[in-house]
């Protein structure tokens, strides 16, 4: 069981948005940045989103992160089906003295 | 263009150590502000960060994890070296080598390597 609760599947049409939730508490996501990877099937996870709402170099603008006290979210909008993929929000827990991933989301884009 | 590749055995037995190596282009492991990481993940399930290394040789362990882990680097040869003790079948998973972007007040894990999968076994 992770210590980040995801909903472990979301799936849409191409061109639609979709929202991801990530959830942790006041020793991870409360006091500390969010990541999200994306991890298409057969590769590495690729950093998607860094400090809640930063996106690295090349990552399309279609991709963006936020987060709210405890909880926090990714959105992709106008969908493509090379969107298909697992993505995992990760954040450090101060308690835990450890990096802590959500369970990951499957993404499906039909 | 920063690059990590993972290289190692793909089978080990139960009880036996596992050495990891990690060689990487494209970064200084002697350049401030810069580390490197590993991170497993088993077949299916989600990410777990195992340990990392610093430019200034500071080592930080996974606390579930970290009497059986040991990191190391070699500058020179721009390798990072995992030890992990006493494997088990729950130690199956695909391991991942990351460079480590340290900004001060934060870091974050921005490349990755493209792992490599060992499965414990008799």
């Amino acid at each position: 069981q992770s210590v980040l609760t995801q909903p472990p599947s979301a799936s849409k049409t191409p061109g639609q948005r979709v929202t991801i939730s990530c959830s942790g508490s006041t020793s991870n996501i409360g006091s500390n940045y969010v990541y999200w990877y994306q991890q298409l099937p057969g590769t590495a996870p690729k950093l998607l989103i860094y400090k809640n709402n930063q996106r690295p170099s090349g990552v399309p603008d279609r991709f963006s992160g936020s987060k709210s006290g405890t909880s926090a979210s990714l959105a992709i909008s106008g969908l493509r089906s090379e969107d298909e993929a697992d993505y995992y929000c990760a954040a450090w827990d101060n308690s835990l003295s450890s990096w802590v991933f959500g369970g990951g989301t499957k993404l499906t884009v039909l | 263009q920063i690059t990590l590749k993972e290289s190692g055995p793909t089978l080990v037995k139960p009880t036996q150590t596992l050495t990891l190596t990690c060689t990487f282009s494209g970064f200084s492991l002697s350049t401030s502000g810069v580390g490197v990481g590993w991170i497993r993940q088993p077949p299916g399930k989600a990410p777990e960060w195992l340990t990392l290394i610093y430019w200034d040789d500071d080592k930080r362990y996974s606390p579930s994890l970290k009497s059986r882990l040991t990191i190391t680097k070699d500058t020179s040869k721009n390798q990072v070296v995992l030890t992990m003790a006493n494997m088990d079948p729950v130690d199956t998973a695909t391991y991942y080598c990351a460079h480590v972007l340290w900004l001060g007040e934060y870091y974050y894990f921005d490349y990755w390597g493209q792992g490599t999968l060992v499965t414990v076994s008799s």
